[in-house]
């Protein structure tokens, strides 16, 4: 029940179309869903995160769109970029549980060709 | 601005062997985390710590031992290395809950 399913595991998009990164989880409790971009070498950083009480938040070229019923939400990057390429991570947390944890999903890697 | 820093970089031990890794940060952070990153298993959190002189376990502790003595540090311990251990550690801090987390650039740690 904690875990965070993403999908898919790798991605080979052109340059200029939308990546869609899909994360699934089960615990009706998680309360914030953030996601990371991890380059080569580096740690990961935070993208963009959303909240359930929205079911859709953007920044950029960078959209998450959350569907509550389905405890589903996913990343769009809009006309992607090699610069894009690295890999993603979704994350899921519940505050309220008095516990502090991000459950990661598995990752997914992206590659963006010129 | 350095963030998170941690040391080392890389590490090769020997089974058996024991060390520290060190993460610091300058952001006067409460929580900080000690997560290990493996291929196609994301990140698992190791241990935990809420502010300075708290630890908590994470999703798989075993084998680890972390302390927090001074709010800006936060150590992992490796008392006898296992080849199961070979992995990429990161350390991350954040302000409090649901603040984003920080990350450091990894140590890359190889048990033989």
């Amino acid at each position: 029940q904690q875990q965070v399913k993403q999908s898919p595991q790798s991605l080979i998009v052109q340059k200029g179309g939308i990546s869609i990164i899909n994360c699934a989880y089960e615990n009706t409790a998680f309360d914030y869903f953030p996601w990371y971009q991890q380059f080569p070498g580096k740690g990961p950083a935070l993208l963009i995160a959303i909240r359930p009480d929205v079911s859709e938040k953007k920044e950029g070229r960078f959209t998450i769109s959350f569907n509550k019923s389905a405890k589903q939400f996913s990343l769009h990057i809009m006309d992607s970029q090699p610069g894009d390429s690295a890999t993603y991570f979704c994350a899921a947390s519940n505050a309220t549980s008095g516990t502090y944890k991000y459950i990661f999903g598995t990752g997914t890697r992206l590659k963006v060709l010129a | 601005n350095a963030g998170v820093t941690q040391t080392p970089k890389f590490r090769v031990l020997k089974t058996g062997q024991s060390m520290t890794l060190l993460c610091a940060q300058d952001m006067n952070h409460e929580y900080m985390y000690w997560y290990r990153q493996d291929p196609g298993m994301g990140l698992r959190l190791i241990h935990y710590s809420v502010g300075e002189g708290t630890t908590a376990k994470g999703e798989v502790p075993d084998g680890y031992n972390v302390s927090r003595l001074k709010k800006q540090n936060f150590l992992l311990g490796l008392e006898s290395a296992a080849p199961s251990q070979t992995s990429v550690y990161f350390c991350a801090s954040s302000y409090r809950v649901h603040q984003p987390q920080h990350f450091g650039d990894g140590t890359r740690l190889s048990i033989l």
